[in-house]
């Protein structure tokens, strides 16, 4: 099944803003919008939005996502050591009958 | 508080079988869809089936479409993964998840290494 698209990628200074992109088509992102999850090394990821710009309680609100048709993003503001971590996004696949993931945006934090 | 707790992982050979369990506790299991989704080792996430909170359906990847069977027992507060016919590219950790408008609770994750 095909997956979403995500820059492998992405390398950010501390305190500045990372927006992390995941596009995918009419049939998942485009339709319902796409989750993000991060995952820090050696443990199971963890959500961060839902349906776009919906948090979870407990997740902070450097933390916010949108969408621009096909097109997901994630926007971290005032970066810290602890957001180093990978990104996922994912979304329902009305065509597929599935869930796609997308492969994961390695975020480095200068 | 809210609680996956994946167990039955382990080596196997190829062509053989495993099944997989997932313990929720501290939320109304029956009340909510699950998910199995893994992670081969170095690699992204792979969503592997679905099963909606009374069992009615499945649906499943391509990848294990025929080989693997997702289940769960509302009794016990468990789900399963029944995996067979299994391959060396099945090798990764199994996680399960919780779904509330997405995958919003995650297990620990079990290991499974498919290898002669």
């Amino acid at each position: 099944q095909a997956g979403l698209t995500q820059p492998p990628s992405v390398s950010k200074d501390l305190r500045q803003t990372a927006t992390l992109t995941c596009t995918g088509n009419s049939n998942n992102v485009g339709n319902q919008g796409a989750a993000w999850l991060q995952q820090h090394q050696g443990h199971p990821p963890k959500l961060l939005s839902y349906k776009n710009n919906n948090r979870p309680s407990g997740i902070s609100e450097r933390f916010s996502a949108s969408r621009s048709g096909n097109t997901a993003s994630l926007t971290i503001t005032g970066l810290q050591p602890e957001d180093e971590a990978d990104y996922y996004c994912s979304a329902w696949d009305i065509s597929l009958s599935a869930w796609v993931f997308g492969g994961g945006t390695k975020l480095t934090v200068l | 508080q809210v609680q996956l707790v994946e167990s039955g992982g382990g080596v196997v050979q190829p062509g053989g079988s495993l099944r997989l369990s997932c313990a929720a506790s501290e939320f109304t299991f029956s009340n909510y869809n699950m998910h199995w989704v893994r992670q081969a080792p170095g690699k992204g996430l792979e969503w592997v089936a679905f099963i909606p909170y009374d069992g009615s359906i499945q649906f499943y990847a391509d990848s294990v479409k025929g080989r693997f069977t997702i289940s769960r027992d509302n009794s016990k507060n468990t789900l399963y993964l029944q995996m067979n016919s299994l391959r060396t590219e099945d090798t990764a950790v199994y996680y399960c998840a919780k779904e509330f408008e997405s995958f919003d609770i995650w297990g620990q994750g079990t290991m499974v290494t498919v290898s002669s």
